[in-house]
């Protein structure tokens, strides 16, 4: 059972706006920035979002976060085939002594 | 840019230790802005980050597996290490090396390797 929970699975046709949600708590994200990570199959997961909001250089603007209290949410506009993927969402949390967590990943399904 | 590179044994014995080593090229480990992480996925499962370590050999473990694991950097090879003792088959799993920022983002990730254990 992930800290962070996640739907395990999201859908959307081309063109189409799509956003996966991310819930945690005030251990995590209630007080610390959420991270998104993309992981096409096959490969090492890539860093989408940072800091609730911020892109990386390269990641287009299609992607975008926000966060509210305890929850995060991931969108994607303009879907592409492409996007099809899984998508973390990811925090470090306080309780514990500390740990970072991931949510258990949605798979996103171009149709 | 940096790149990041896991390296270690194919497979793994029961009991034993599994040891992987992270090689940094294009850039320094010693900044002291960056954390260097071990995240593992097991066989279709989601991310477990396994703990990191500053180029001045802090260390923050996974609370979970704290008592196994050990990381450890060698800034003269511009590499760090992770060990993580007494290993049965729920190790298995494919490990990443990351390179991290100050707020727990993985900014660049190592291509990973899978070590599977098995007698």
């Amino acid at each position: 059972q992930s800290v962070l929970t996640q739907p395990p699975s999201a859908s959307g046709t081309p063109g189409q706006r799509v956003t996966i949600s991310c819930s945690g708590s005030i251990s995590n994200i209630g007080s610390k920035p959420v991270h998104w990570y993309q992981q096409l199959p096959g490969t090492a997961p890539k860093l989408l979002i940072y800091n609730n909001n911020q892109r990386p250089s390269g990641v287009p603007d299609r992607f975008s976060g926000s966060k509210s209290g305890a929850s995060a949410s991931l969108a994607i506009s303009g879907l592409q085939s492409e996007d099809e993927a899984y998508y973390y969402c990811a925090a470090w949390d306080d309780s514990l002594k500390g740990r970072g967590v991931f949510g258990g990943g949605t798979k996103l399904t171009v149709l | 840019q940096v790149q990041l590179q896991e390296s270690g044994p194919g497979l793994v014995k029961p009991s034993q230790t599994l040891s992987l080593t992270c090689t940094v090229s294009g850039g320094s480990i010693s900044r002291s802005d960056y954390y260097w992480s071990w995240i593992r996925q097991h066989p279709g499962k989601g991310l477990e980050w396994i703990g990191y370590i500053l180029y001045s050999g802090t260390t923050y473990y996974n609370p979970s597996l704290e008592s196994r694991v050990t990381i450890s950097v060698d800034t003269s090879k511009n590499q760090f290490s992770l060990k993580l003792s007494s290993v049965t088959a729920a190790d298995t799993a494919v490990y990443y090396c990351a390179r991290g920022g100050p707020t727990w983002y993985m900014d660049v990730w190592g291509k990973g390797t899978t070590v599977p254990i098995s007698s």
